[in-house]
């Protein structure tokens, strides 16, 4: 079974500060992880797939695999960059994936 | 190329009445997935379909709840005799659904906030 697991619901960082927003993942197989964001009152996004290691405005996530650990990453937060963040997982394979995804994490960029 | 559609974007409701939701994928996309999100929770998939297809049903409820897609039209995510746990914010997201590796990213829409009085 695919799981995603983002064990804070809500993160609080200056402006400035580095940010890493934690997601975990339970899978058997070889996964494809992403993370979407939410902005307010906007509908969710892609933000970064790991397969592609792009760093978008400024985030980046590396997999790890031994720690199945998929962490968002910025060096210095932005007020912007306050949004609703979501890890997700589906398997990479071909056929039918089902997009598993975490509880989210709100994260929060004091001014 | 609009994106993903949605509507209506609020919906009220009284206990009782049936909610109709509407989903029109990205132009060339042919997979269609419904999500749910209660207030102060994440993303909980509930059905995926293709054209005139159910695929993956495994998180929608088993009584009231029903969704479709059929082959001309929108996909329609449909409730009967809504309860006020019904209220929540429905997303749906689309993806070209190639079956190719690499090609699972969803496209998703602004949502419609069920109310249920």
């Amino acid at each position: 079974a695919q799981r995603v697991t983002q064990p804070e619901k809500l993160l609080s960082v200056f402006k400035g500060a580095p940010v890493e927003l934690k997601c975990n993942y339970s899978y058997s197989g070889s996964p494809e992880l992403f993370w979407y964001v939410q902005y307010s009152r906007q509908r969710l996004q892609l933000l970064l797939r790991h397969i592609s290691r792009e760093s978008i405005k400024g985030f980046t996530a590396d997999l790890n695999k031994g720690e199945t650990s998929f962490h968002l990453k910025k060096p210095f937060a932005q007020e912007e960059d306050s949004a609703m963040y979501y890890c997700a997982l589906t398997p990479h394979s071909g056929g039918y994936q089902k997009v598993t995804f975490g509880t989210g994490t709100k994260l929060q960029v004091i001014p | 190329n609009a994106g993903v559609m949605q509507n209506p974007r609020h919906l009220v409701r009284r206990r009782g009445q049936e909610a109709r939701l509407r989903c029109s994928p990205m132009k060339g996309h042919s997979h269609v997935y419904w999500y749910r999100q209660l207030p102060e929770e994440g993303l909980k998939f509930m059905v995926y379909l293709q054209k005139e297809n159910i695929i993956d049903e495994s998180g929608m409820p088993k009584e009231r709840f029903s969704a479709e897609f059929p082959k001309e039209g929108p996909s329609i995510l449909r409730i009967q005799q809504v309860v006020r746990g019904d209220s929540a914010a429905y997303f749906c997201a689309s993806s070209p659904g190639l079956g190719l590796a690499g090609s699972n990213e969803q496209f998703f829409g602004p949502g419609t906030r069920l109310t249920v009085l």
